[in-house]
């Protein structure tokens, strides 16, 4: 199986700010890897597919970037909605998995 | 638009078997390039894929759960059910489904319902 890195495990931050939060998959993926925004007590949202593509409907300060083995999710200017936790996942073979989270909180 | 139901039973018996069902609804489950997946997550902790299916009835389970997992669709309901046997406290989660888009480069769980919690407990 890939296992999937993320770090940091949590970050503090503040609105306005600009937060990288990293995904490391233990082999090579190419660019198959997307990113979820779950916040507490809801359903995981598809933000980011194919390591850089914005899906429909998500804000443009969301950004994805990487390929290969390291990957990136930028939110350029936190707005107070996106406090939430933050998970990657490997499409690029089964069984999927999911990196541990990141939990994006208040500063 | 679109939309996923989960349901089942919240709570089940050590050694039992949990059964749940998706609804799909505002689409066809049959559309092409969509695999229909399940998804869980532990209280307090990450998620875990389970398995995928197609609406032919071509499946991927993830191997940790492969020998008490079963997926199946039923098209003429649009519905896909997951079956996993033998339980225990490990198996208490938050159980999603969700759409499995696959049609390169884009593969991602798009859709989610909304989630339904199962205990396992006496």
């Amino acid at each position: 199986d890939i296992q999937m890195t993320q770090s940091p495990s949590s970050v503090s931050a503040s609105v306005g700010d600009r937060v990288t939060i990293t995904c490391r998959a233990s082999q090579g993926i190419s660019s198959w890897l997307a990113w979820y925004q779950q916040k507490p007590g809801k359903a995981p949202k598809l933000l980011i597919y194919a390591a850089s593509s914005l899906q429909s409907g998500v804000p443009s300060r969301f950004s994805g970037s990487g390929s290969g083995t390291d990957f990136t999710l930028t939110i350029s200017s936190l707005q107070p909605e996106d406090f939430a936790t933050y998970y990657c996942q490997q499409a690029n073979s089964f069984p999927r998995t999911f990196g541990q989270g990141t939990r994006l909180e208040i500063k | 638009q679109l939309q996923l139901q989960e349901s089942g039973p919240g709570l089940v018996k050590p050694s039992e078997t949990l059964s749940l069902t998706c609804t799909v609804s505002g689409g066809s489950i049959s559309s092409s390039s969509y695999y229909w997946g399940w998804i869980r997550q532990p209280p307090g902790k990450g998620l875990e894929w389970i398995g995928s299916i197609y609406y032919s009835g071509s499946t991927y389970y993830n191997p940790s759960l492969k020998s008490r997992v079963t997926i199946s669709v039923d098209t003429s309901k649009n519905q896909f059910s997951l079956k996993l046997s033998s339980v225990t406290a490990a198996d208490t989660a938050v159980y999603y489904c969700a759409r499995h888009l696959r049609a390169a480069p884009r593969d991602a769980f798009d859709i989610w319902g909304q989630g339904t919690m199962v205990t396992v407990s006496s």
